[in-house]
């Protein structure tokens, strides 16, 4: 059965530094996003994406932050300068035109 | 703006039995999808059943049935036959009038642990 696939599992990096998460969306999908679940508390949206663009991004979804589908299987998640509040589970998602389909996640530390 | 509300931290269970999940949901959307997924503690999200908010009849997925009374706008996800398998997080969540992108953006719960016992 087809699935999201995220790379990597785990990711730890530190403050200040650049961390790119990396995501295989299903392949007839159309539609991808990006949550993030700091441990302990629910899962909040981050940014959708189609058609090679942001079609919708969440107030935590700030400069420092970006996406990327440099080719037709890869979508990206950039954080520029990482944060210790950054640390998180990452999930990525998507869709065709129903249900969304999560990753598996990559928990991103922080030290 | 949508809202979930999952009054449940905690749930338990009896091997076999049934069990119902609360989830109760604002918005002034006139369409929505709502979904619940759940979370083992491997950490994945497991999508288990959707209902739209135009659908008249409550929607099923094998041991999942979702319990939707828009008048009171909740969304409960009754589970039955319980298996020490389905301990795991389980979260309630919307997204607005489906379509687009809006499918996957989903505004989430709090999540309710549930505890299957032998």
């Amino acid at each position: 059965e087809p699935e999201v696939t995220q790379t990597p599992s785990h990711q730890v990096t530190q403050m200040g530094q650049e961390v790119i998460l990396h995501c295989v969306p299903i392949s007839n999908h159309l539609y991808f996003y990006w949550y993030r679940q700091i441990l302990g508390q629910k899962v909040e949206f981050l940014v959708s994406f189609y058609n090679n663009e942001i079609s919708e991004k969440s107030e935590i979804f700030d400069d420092q932050f970006s996406v990327e589908r440099p080719d037709g299987s890869n979508f990206t998640l950039k954080i520029r300068s990482t944060k210790l509040e950054d640390s998180a589970m990452y999930f990525c998602a998507s869709t065709r035109n129903t249900e969304a389909f999560f990753g598996q996640g990559t928990r991103l530390t922080v030290v | 703006a949508q809202k979930i509300t999952q009054t449940q931290p905690g749930m338990f269970v009896q091997e076999k039995e049934a069990v119902t999940l609360d989830c109760t949901y604002d918005t002034s959307d006139q369409s929505y999808g709502l979904f619940w997924y759940k979370q083992p503690s491997s950490g994945e999200m497991i999508f288990l059943i959707y209902q739209g908010s135009y659908d008249e009849q409550n929607a099923t997925e094998g041991r999942y049935s979702l319990n939707f009374q828009k008048a009171r706008k909740s969304a409960n996800l009754v589970i039955s036959a319980s298996q020490l398998g389905d301990s795991a997080m389980y979260f309630c969540a919307m997204s607005p009038d489906p379509g687009g992108t809006s499918y996957g953006k989903l505004t989430f719960g709090q999540g309710t642990i549930l505890t299957v016992h032998p």
